[in-house]
């Protein structure tokens, strides 16, 4: 079974520090995704991952495939980018069920 | 943009009634998926679907099930709603899983509370 760890479980930080979330998991994946959850729910994708990096504006996401280890980054944090933090990844062929999620890491950027 | 709603954004419920949660896709997805969210958990898949009429059960499908008469619809049924249904629930869409995976896209989310 695949199991996917995210770590910390909660962070908080003050405004401008560098922020580094951590995602391992079990099983060789075709592809990693990362979401961003709001206080009210809503969740957006910020990123999917298959190889190397990649960078949209102040986030940056890194995954490591030999390793089964992703990081998301976030520079220069602001206290709009406390949110929930999501790790998802899918299992190599597809996988009957779709995305595998970690439990999600609680950011807290105070002003 | 890819717009996924759900027909409601709060609901209260009384133990033992029939729940209905819809959801839409306005991006002619072949894929949807029902979650539930609940603290300590994280996303836990309920059921899913890959076409019309079709459907398959999640992780967690006990207590639950589903109906896809439409592509762009798929709603999750509580047959008879028990208070450790009382949860977040969240639909998604996608294109059809390839094998690098395809970017889901997330309703607001229900949050449901039974009594």
């Amino acid at each position: 079974k695949n199991e996917v760890e995210q770590s910390p479980q909660n962070l908080t930080a003050q405004e401008g520090e560098f922020i580094t979330i951590n995602c391992s998991y079990s099983v060789g994946i075709s592809a990693l995704h990362w979401l961003q959850q709001h206080p009210g729910g809503g969740i957006v994708s910020l990123f999917m991952l298959s190889s190397g990096k990649k960078k949209h504006g102040r986030l940056i996401a890194t995954i490591n495939i030999q390793e089964k280890h992703s990081s998301l980054h976030i520079t220069a944090s602001h206290p709009r980018d406390s949110a929930v933090y999501i790790c998802a990844v899918l299992p190599l062929g597809g996988g009957a069920d779709g995305l595998t999620f970690g439990k999600g890491t609680h950011l807290i950027i105070q002003p | 943009d890819v717009k996924v709603t759900q027909s409601s954004r709060y609901l209260v419920k009384r133990t033992g009634e029939k729940v209905f949660l819809e959801c839409v896709q306005d991006m002619d997805h072949e894929n949807m998926f029902w979650y539930r969210q609940d603290p300590g958990l994280g996303l836990r898949l309920i059921y899913f679907s890959y076409d019309v009429k079709m459907k398959e059960k999640g992780d967690i499908p006990e207590g639950y099930s589903v109906s896809r008469e439409k592509k762009e619809r798929f709603s999750l049924i509580l047959e008879s709603a028990s208070t450790n249904q009382t949860s977040m629930y969240l639909c998604a869409s996608s294109l059809p899983l390839s094998g690098r995976g395809d970017t889901q896209y997330f309703g607001p989310g229900t949050r449901l509370t039974v009594l």
